[in-house]
């Protein structure tokens, strides 16, 4: 069985620009979460989909976004992106464990 | 907000001793994970404990949950070099994870040859 594949693996965007992620979840798996990681503030929930609805939502602004397809493939997009956006964008689905992809390693200049 | 914290922060130990991490947490959970992460990678999930559960193995992992003290702790035995990583707690809360995985800030854990 695949594991969670994450798209693109690196990316450089500029303050002001958006962008698009995207996360294929194990097949079979319905759930699909994403999660920031930064050296400051740790490993943070953003959001949850499962059957194409948002079930749960962490603690971001508006700014970031997310939806899921009927193939249970997710993307997030991030607007209007600030400096403080580099991180690194986990994409986990889920069972029991979670079974995360290697993430998106966002930089924004 | 973070949830749990992990102590210590960073380990480093000579292969094959055993390591112990320890992860406090503040609120009433469902279950608790542990993960590894190598380098900046994606998360590894290691072992599962309920919150009814006190202890769990898989392989050289030890885990024990305490709830009445809020804390956990992951043992690895007989350390080996791949065993370098990052190692993360994970609470899932009692309502049923409506905020998700809440992880520590985790222990960076070096084995020395």
């Amino acid at each position: 069985k695949a594991g969670v594949t994450q798209t693109p693996r690196y990316l450089i965007k500029t303050r002001g620009q958006q962008v698009t992620l995207s996360c294929s979840p194990i097949s079979g798996h319905r759930s699909v979460s994403w999660y920031q990681q930064t050296p400051g503030q740790g490993l943070q929930f953003l959001f949850e989909y499962f059957s194409e609805t948002q079930r749960n939502k962490g603690n971001f602004p508006g700014r970031f976004s997310g939806r899921q397809f009927s193939n249970s493939r997710s993307e997030m997009n991030v607007s209007t992106l600030e400096l403080g956006d580099s991180a690194l964008y986990l994409c986990a689905s889920s069972t029991t464990g979670s079974s995360f992809g290697s993430g998106t390693r966002l930089t924004v200049v | 907000s973070q949830q749990g914290e992990e102590d210590p922060q960073a380990l480093s130990i000579q292969e094959g001793e055993n390591a112990t991490m320890n992860c406090s947490y503040k609120t009433s959970i469902n279950n608790l994970q542990w993960y590894r992460q190598n380098s900046g990678r994606g998360l590894v999930h290691l072992i599962l404990i309920r919150s009814n559960e006190r202890e769990k193995h898989s392989g050289r992992l030890r885990v024990t949950l305490d709830t009445s003290k809020k804390s956990s702790s992951l043992l690895i035995t007989a350390s080996r070099a791949a065993d370098t990583a990052s190692y993360f707690c994970a609470t899932v809360g009692a309502g049923g994870g409506a905020d998700g995985l809440t992880f520590g800030k985790g222990t960076h854990l070096i084995i020395q040859p």
